[in-house]
């Protein structure tokens, strides 16, 4: 199965900073990745498709960048409500994987 | 709007049987392939299984392939996870979720409407 290694494990950052996450698969999974968050308590929530993609509703500030092994999401000017957990999912081959999760957390 | 309504969890003995349901509503059903994503308190989500939006084709994750086993009714607009011979680390909060896109891989778009899940103890 494609392992997928989310780096770092957690990212502390004040609201207003870059933030950015990284994703990196054991074989190339081409552009078929997506990016999803998760907030205490709550399901999780699609964020980006297709490496790049932003899902209905996703703010501007969210972008994903990569292709092959290698995947960034970069949220732009973080805002309050962005603190939270994300995965990258990859969608190339079967079975599913999904990453380990970064936890986002305020500084 | 999509909802996702999980039930069936609980506390089950290892070794023992358990069946999940998802009622789906807001959205053309039988249009959509379904997925089961589990997550063990204070952990990562994990994958679990899929159909096809017609119920033709099913996948699994290593880890429950042979004992899981999704199924859905388009009938009653219900997707089903029937489990069996349950392990202590099979316990988690299951999802039920929908994909956007025709499950063939490789496969484009995302999982765009999760439920709130259903929570699975196997502990004797």
């Amino acid at each position: 199965e494609i392992v997928l290694t989310q780096s770092p494990a957690t990212l502390s950052l004040s609201p207003g900073e870059r933030a950015t996450l990284s994703c990196r698969a054991s074989q190339s999974v081409s552009s078929f990745l997506a990016w999803y968050q998760q907030k205490p308590g709550q399901a999780p929530r699609l964020l980006i498709y297709d490496t790049s993609n932003r899902a209905t509703g996703i703010p501007a500030r969210f972008s994903g960048t990569g292709s092959g092994t290698d995947f960034t999401l970069t949220i732009g000017s973080l805002e309050p409500e962005d603190f939270a957990v994300y995965y990258c999912q990859q969608r190339y081959k079967w079975p599913l994987t999904f990453g380990q999760g970064t936890k986002l957390d305020i500084k | 709007q999509v909802q996702l309504v999980e039930s069936g969890g609980g506390v089950v003995q290892p070794g023992r049987s358990l069946s999940l349901s998802c009622a789906a509503s807001g959205f053309t059903f039988r249009a959509y392939a379904m997925h089961w994503v589990r997550q063990t308190p204070g952990k990562g989500l994990e994958w679990v299984a899929a159909i096809s939006y017609d119920g033709s084709s099913e996948f699994y994750a290593d880890s429950v392939k042979g004992r899981f086993t999704i199924s859905r009714d388009n009938s009653r607009n219900t997707l089903y996870l029937q489990m069996k011979s349950l392990r202590a680390e099979d316990s988690a909060v299951y999802y039920c979720a929908r994909d956007d896109a025709i499950i063939i891989v490789p496969i484009a778009g995302g999982i765009d409407y999760w439920g709130q899940g259903t929570l699975v103890t196997a502990s004797s």
